[in-house]
């Protein structure tokens, strides 16, 4: 069974550009969290998916989103990106809303210029 | 806990011998616990989790204690192997509702030395 497959692996951007992460779940799971990882805050949840809809939200601006599909695939998108963007941004799946465990993919690493 | 600082504490231990790595979380609500672990490179690698109704749970050369009193966790590690050097994380999902949303500690460097 494949696992959490995140694309692309590496970005590098510029001040005021945007971005869009991708993430593709474990198959049969139907939920899909975001999370940024810095060396100076850790892990830090972004928001969650389940159904299309958006379950919960991290405390982040408005400038991070998300959305997901009807086959359970994720994206996010990062507006007018700041250097403080830099992280590694991870997904998570799991098989329902609030379900655990959760399991993670490799993460993308963005690079704010 | 939540995630504070720019150190991670490091845990060195020989080859063959128990790690214990412990973690301290906020929310005496929260009902679901978890350890990662993440080797460089990686994204967290699910290890172990418990629920509150539970003070410990084992697996495959992994235990995690869960007190609740002091909201105190722990893994340990048995017969510690060069595999497992990577940074161990622990987290605590939020409150008791249907919410994904996970609180991640710091982390702890485990190095394991030949």
């Amino acid at each position: 069974k494949a696992g959490v497959t995140q694309t692309p692996r590496y970005l590098i951007k510029t001040r005021g550009q945007q971005v869009t992460l991708s993430c593709s779940p474990i198959s049969g799971h139907r939920s899909v969290s975001w999370y940024q990882q810095t060396p100076g805050q850790g892990l830090q949840f972004l928001f969650e998916y389940f159904s299309e809809t958006q379950r919960n939200k991290g405390n982040f601006p408005g400038r991070f989103s998300g959305r997901q599909f009807s086959n359970s695939r994720s994206e996010m998108n990062v507006s007018t990106l700041e250097l403080g963007d830099s992280a590694l941004y991870l997904c998570a799946s799991s098989l329902r809303q609030g379900g655990q465990p959760q399991h993670f993919g490799d993460g993308t690493r963005l690079s704010i210029l | 806990g939540e995630s504070v600082g720019l150190h991670l504490p490091t845990l060195s231990v020989q080859e063959g011998d128990n790690s214990i790595i412990n973690c301290a979380y906020s929310n005496s609500a929260s009902d679901y616990f978890i350890w990662y672990k993440q080797e460089s490179g990686k994204g967290p690698q699910f290890i172990i989790d418990i629920r509150s109704n539970m003070d410990k749970r084992q697996g495959q050369r992994v235990t995690v204690l869960l007190n609740k009193t002091v909201k105190h966790l722990s893994l340990q590690i048995a017969a510690t192997q060069p595999g497992d050097s990577a940074v161990y994380f622990c987290a605590e999902k939020e409150g008791s509702g249907n919410t994904g949303k996970l609180i991640f500690g710091q982390g702890t460097t485990l190095q394991v030395k030949p």
